[in-house]
């Protein structure tokens, strides 16, 4: 159980243009959903808290505007890169939030790459 | 304070040895410390979890060690296999659902 996927795994696009990647439980409800960002050989970093018919709350220095965020089910939420630029290229992860107070279960993550 | 301090960067250990990654910490408020096993391309999985009111936890060949009054943590792996290769993340709970990570120790194992 506890299973979280992501869609696309990788995905390449052209400057300017806008990415979306979605984040779904696969087998549990999840009200509260998070994005991390990656990049090679470094730590995961929280952009946002994607909450259940809500706005998404973000960590600072993450522009709002740029990474859009949408929770419009129990099971699933999507980040939506907008106007992409190479330096938006990295290693999306989503998780989900179960039952404990601090499980949080991962997705296998999004490679993005900006051409 | 909202820092995670993760040792070392690699490491690399021969099949059966003993594999020992170290983290340290500031803020005290901290309350659940998970640690985190990430293959090259997938997301992270959980491996193993404490909180400051205890000293240690084992799971099999994976076990904590913690020491709330020197504020660090540590894994130890017991017979490393190579299949243990990853890089593993500590991480530190500084409020609901948000983990601050460490910076990663990718782990080799040699067979």
């Amino acid at each position: 159980g506890a299973v979280v996927s992501q869609h696309p795994s990788r995905v390449i696009c052209k400057s300017g243009t806008s990415v979306k990647i979605e984040c779904r439980s696969l087998d549990f409800q999840a009200t509260t959903m998070f994005w991390y960002r990656q990049f090679p050989k470094q730590s995961l970093m929280l952009m946002a808290t994607s909450n259940e018919g809500s706005k998404a709350t973000y960590e600072q220095g993450v522009e709002k505007d740029k990474f859009l965020i949408n929770h419009a089910s129990l099971t699933l939420s999507t980040l939506t890169v907008t106007s992409a630029h190479p330096e938006d290229s990295s290693f999306y992860i989503c998780s989900a939030r179960g039952d404990g107070p601090y499980e949080q279960y991962f997705g296998p993550g999004t490679r993005l790459t900006v051409t | 304070q909202q820092q995670v301090k993760q040792s070392p960067q690699s490491l690399i250990v021969q099949k059966g040895g003993i594999s020992i990654i170290n983290c340290a910490y500031e803020n005290t408020a901290f309350d659940y410390f998970p640690w985190y096993q990430q293959f090259p391309g997938k997301g992270p999985a959980l491996l193993i979890a404490i909180r400051p009111d205890v000293s240690e936890k084992k799971e099999g060949r994976f076990t904590i060690s913690f020491n709330k009054s020197a504020k660090q943590f540590s894994l130890h792996i017991m017979d490393s296999q190579p299949g243990d290769s990853a890089t593993y993340f500590c991480a530190a709970n500084y409020a609901t659902y948000k983990y601050i990570f460490g910076t990663g120790t990718r782990l080799k194992v040699l067979a």
